[in-house]
Protein backbone atom coordinates (compact mmCIF):
# COMPACT_ATOMS: atom_id res chain seq x y z
CA UNK A 1 0.00 0.00 0.00
CA UNK A 2 0.99 3.39 -0.59
CA UNK A 3 2.15 3.65 -3.68
CA UNK A 4 3.10 6.70 -5.71
CA UNK A 5 3.76 7.06 -9.20
CA UNK A 6 5.59 9.78 -11.54
CA UNK A 7 5.51 9.87 -15.19
CA UNK A 8 7.83 10.45 -17.40
CA UNK A 9 10.66 8.40 -15.25
CA UNK A 10 12.81 10.48 -17.18
CA UNK A 11 12.34 13.75 -20.20
CA UNK A 12 15.22 15.12 -22.13
CA UNK A 13 14.01 18.33 -23.69
CA UNK A 14 15.18 21.61 -25.60
CA UNK A 15 15.35 24.99 -24.01
CA UNK A 16 12.55 27.08 -24.10
CA UNK A 17 10.04 24.49 -24.41
CA UNK A 18 7.81 22.93 -21.61
CA UNK A 19 7.93 19.62 -19.43
CA UNK A 20 4.90 18.30 -17.36
CA UNK A 21 5.42 15.56 -14.60
CA UNK A 22 2.24 13.56 -13.32
CA UNK A 23 2.35 12.66 -9.62
CA UNK A 24 0.00 9.97 -8.52
CA UNK A 25 -1.26 8.15 -5.81
CA UNK A 26 -2.16 4.90 -6.83
CA UNK A 27 -4.29 3.64 -3.57
CA UNK A 28 -4.81 6.31 -1.20
CA UNK A 29 -6.41 10.04 -1.95
CA UNK A 30 -3.69 12.16 -1.47
CA UNK A 31 -4.59 15.68 0.26
CA UNK A 32 -1.70 16.58 0.17
CA UNK A 33 1.35 16.70 -2.65
CA UNK A 34 4.75 17.88 -2.64
CA UNK A 35 6.95 18.86 -5.24
CA UNK A 36 11.26 18.23 -4.20
CA UNK A 37 13.99 19.51 -6.62
CA UNK A 38 17.37 17.38 -5.33
CA UNK A 39 20.94 18.26 -7.36
CA UNK A 40 23.47 15.68 -7.72
CA UNK A 41 24.55 14.77 -4.32
CA UNK A 42 22.49 17.29 -2.78
CA UNK A 43 19.97 17.01 -0.67
CA UNK A 44 16.27 17.25 -1.18
CA UNK A 45 14.20 20.95 -1.45
CA UNK A 46 10.94 21.39 -1.09
CA UNK A 47 9.70 23.19 -3.73
CA UNK A 48 5.48 23.71 -2.87
CA UNK A 49 2.95 22.45 -1.18
CA UNK A 50 -0.26 21.68 -2.67
CA UNK A 51 -4.17 20.68 -1.39
CA UNK A 52 -6.46 19.91 -3.40
CA UNK A 53 -8.68 22.07 -4.98
CA UNK A 54 -6.28 25.06 -4.09
CA UNK A 55 -2.83 26.80 -5.12
CA UNK A 56 0.49 25.77 -4.27
CA UNK A 57 2.37 27.28 -1.67
CA UNK A 58 5.46 27.62 -2.93
CA UNK A 59 8.80 27.78 -0.92
CA UNK A 60 10.65 31.55 -1.25
CA UNK A 61 12.79 31.88 -4.05
CA UNK A 62 10.70 29.18 -6.40
CA UNK A 63 9.20 31.01 -9.16
CA UNK A 64 5.28 30.54 -9.44
CA UNK A 65 5.35 31.45 -13.19
CA UNK A 66 7.70 28.74 -13.62
CA UNK A 67 6.99 26.12 -12.06
CA UNK A 68 3.22 25.80 -12.90
CA UNK A 69 1.38 23.37 -10.31
CA UNK A 70 -1.59 21.69 -10.53
CA UNK A 71 -3.55 19.11 -7.81
CA UNK A 72 -6.98 18.48 -9.60
CA UNK A 73 -8.03 15.26 -8.11
CA UNK A 74 -7.11 13.54 -4.81
CA UNK A 75 -4.72 10.95 -6.74
CA UNK A 76 -3.02 13.50 -9.08
CA UNK A 77 -0.91 16.81 -9.31
CA UNK A 78 1.09 17.94 -11.79
CA UNK A 79 4.53 20.20 -12.06
CA UNK A 80 4.93 21.56 -15.56
CA UNK A 81 8.20 23.69 -16.13
CA UNK A 82 7.87 26.47 -18.30
CA UNK A 83 10.39 27.74 -21.23
CA UNK A 84 12.74 25.57 -19.48
CA UNK A 85 16.34 26.33 -19.42
CA UNK A 86 19.62 23.89 -18.45
CA UNK A 87 19.62 25.02 -15.12
CA UNK A 88 15.94 24.08 -14.36
CA UNK A 89 17.89 20.17 -15.32
CA UNK A 90 17.52 18.28 -11.83
CA UNK A 91 15.74 14.94 -10.25
CA UNK A 92 12.11 16.25 -9.44
CA UNK A 93 10.60 14.26 -6.92
CA UNK A 94 6.98 14.35 -5.76
CA UNK A 95 5.48 12.75 -2.18
CA UNK A 96 1.81 12.67 -1.28
CA UNK A 97 0.00 12.56 2.49
CA UNK A 98 -3.08 10.91 3.41
CA UNK A 99 -4.60 13.50 6.08
CA UNK A 100 -7.93 11.36 5.47
CA UNK A 101 -6.85 7.82 5.82
CA UNK A 102 -5.93 6.05 8.37
CA UNK A 103 -1.62 5.70 7.49
CA UNK A 104 -1.24 8.66 9.80
CA UNK A 105 -0.86 12.55 9.22
CA UNK A 106 2.99 12.98 9.07
CA UNK A 107 4.47 10.35 6.90
CA UNK A 108 5.16 11.14 3.22
CA UNK A 109 5.11 8.60 0.27
CA UNK A 110 7.55 9.24 -2.17
CA UNK A 111 7.39 8.89 -6.16
CA UNK A 112 10.31 7.38 -7.91
CA UNK A 113 11.65 10.90 -9.23
CA UNK A 114 11.85 12.01 -12.76
CA UNK A 115 14.81 13.26 -14.16
CA UNK A 116 14.74 16.08 -16.07
CA UNK A 117 17.69 17.00 -18.88
CA UNK A 118 17.21 20.60 -20.75
CA UNK A 119 20.16 20.59 -24.08
CA UNK B 1 11.36 28.14 9.33
CA UNK B 2 12.99 25.17 10.19
CA UNK B 3 16.63 24.17 9.83
CA UNK B 4 18.29 20.97 10.13
CA UNK B 5 21.84 20.02 10.18
CA UNK B 6 23.35 16.86 9.79
CA UNK B 7 26.66 15.33 10.53
CA UNK B 8 28.80 13.10 9.31
CA UNK B 9 28.55 13.92 5.49
CA UNK B 10 30.54 10.80 4.68
CA UNK B 11 31.13 7.80 7.26
CA UNK B 12 32.80 4.67 6.38
CA UNK B 13 32.76 2.09 8.66
CA UNK B 14 33.87 -1.39 8.98
CA UNK B 15 31.25 -4.61 7.85
CA UNK B 16 30.01 -5.66 11.40
CA UNK B 17 30.61 -2.08 12.58
CA UNK B 18 28.23 0.21 14.03
CA UNK B 19 27.49 3.65 12.28
CA UNK B 20 25.84 6.86 13.86
CA UNK B 21 24.51 9.85 12.24
CA UNK B 22 23.78 12.73 13.98
CA UNK B 23 20.69 15.29 13.23
CA UNK B 24 19.81 18.95 14.93
CA UNK B 25 16.91 21.37 14.67
CA UNK B 26 15.94 24.56 15.34
CA UNK B 27 12.52 24.61 15.38
CA UNK B 28 10.89 23.01 18.81
CA UNK B 29 7.55 23.07 17.30
CA UNK B 30 8.11 20.02 15.00
CA UNK B 31 7.22 16.64 16.21
CA UNK B 32 8.09 13.92 13.54
CA UNK B 33 11.55 12.65 12.76
CA UNK B 34 12.01 10.15 10.25
CA UNK B 35 15.12 9.06 8.59
CA UNK B 36 15.72 8.03 4.36
CA UNK B 37 18.16 5.81 2.92
CA UNK B 38 18.62 6.90 -0.87
CA UNK B 39 20.27 4.67 -3.49
CA UNK B 40 21.47 6.44 -6.55
CA UNK B 41 18.63 7.75 -8.71
CA UNK B 42 16.10 6.04 -6.28
CA UNK B 43 13.34 7.48 -4.08
CA UNK B 44 14.42 8.04 -0.61
CA UNK B 45 13.03 4.87 1.34
CA UNK B 46 11.49 5.79 4.54
CA UNK B 47 13.72 3.47 7.32
CA UNK B 48 12.43 4.35 10.90
CA UNK B 49 10.61 7.35 12.54
CA UNK B 50 10.05 8.60 15.94
CA UNK B 51 7.57 11.12 16.97
CA UNK B 52 8.04 13.40 19.53
CA UNK B 53 6.45 11.89 22.31
CA UNK B 54 8.95 8.82 22.45
CA UNK B 55 12.48 9.07 22.98
CA UNK B 56 14.05 6.03 21.69
CA UNK B 57 12.45 3.86 18.65
CA UNK B 58 14.03 0.25 17.89
CA UNK B 59 13.70 -1.86 14.68
CA UNK B 60 16.09 -4.70 13.97
CA UNK B 61 19.56 -3.38 13.54
CA UNK B 62 18.75 0.55 13.62
CA UNK B 63 17.48 3.09 16.21
CA UNK B 64 16.61 6.04 16.38
CA UNK B 65 16.73 8.37 19.74
CA UNK B 66 15.55 11.93 20.06
CA UNK B 67 16.51 14.23 22.78
CA UNK B 68 13.76 17.47 22.51
CA UNK B 69 15.04 19.53 25.18
CA UNK B 70 18.54 20.23 22.93
CA UNK B 71 17.11 19.11 19.78
CA UNK B 72 18.96 17.09 18.18
CA UNK B 73 18.24 13.07 16.96
CA UNK B 74 20.26 10.57 15.87
CA UNK B 75 20.25 6.90 13.79
CA UNK B 76 22.23 3.61 14.71
CA UNK B 77 22.53 1.48 12.60
CA UNK B 78 24.18 -1.57 14.50
CA UNK B 79 25.73 -5.02 12.61
CA UNK B 80 26.48 -3.22 9.24
CA UNK B 81 26.62 -4.66 6.11
CA UNK B 82 27.63 -3.99 2.53
CA UNK B 83 23.74 -3.40 1.34
CA UNK B 84 23.62 -0.33 4.19
CA UNK B 85 25.98 1.45 1.28
CA UNK B 86 23.71 4.76 0.64
CA UNK B 87 23.20 7.93 1.50
CA UNK B 88 21.01 8.68 4.72
CA UNK B 89 18.90 11.45 5.43
CA UNK B 90 17.17 12.73 8.18
CA UNK B 91 14.45 15.31 8.26
CA UNK B 92 12.16 16.99 10.76
CA UNK B 93 8.17 17.86 10.15
CA UNK B 94 7.56 21.51 11.34
CA UNK B 95 4.36 23.18 10.41
CA UNK B 96 3.32 19.99 8.00
CA UNK B 97 6.25 20.23 5.39
CA UNK B 98 9.47 18.31 6.01
CA UNK B 99 12.76 19.76 6.34
CA UNK B 100 15.66 17.08 5.33
CA UNK B 101 19.36 17.22 6.81
CA UNK B 102 22.05 17.50 4.07
CA UNK B 103 22.41 13.47 4.00
CA UNK B 104 25.46 11.72 5.19
CA UNK B 105 26.60 9.44 2.43
CA UNK B 106 27.82 5.71 4.49
CA UNK B 107 30.23 3.60 2.70
CA UNK B 108 30.17 -0.45 4.44
CA UNK B 109 33.89 -1.72 3.87
CA UNK B 110 33.96 -5.04 3.52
Amino acid sequence: GAVVSQHPSRVICKSGTSVKIECRSLDFQATTMFWYRQFPKKSLMLMATSNEGSKATYEQGVEKDKFLINHASLTLSTLTVTSAHPEDSSFYICSARDLLGNRGPYEQYFGPGTRLTVT
Amino acid sequence: GENVEQHPSTLSVQEGDSAVIKCTYSDSASNYFPWYKQELGKRPQLIIDIRSNVGEKKDQRIAVTLNKTAKHFSLHITETQPEDSAVYFCAATGGGKLTFGTGTRLTIIP
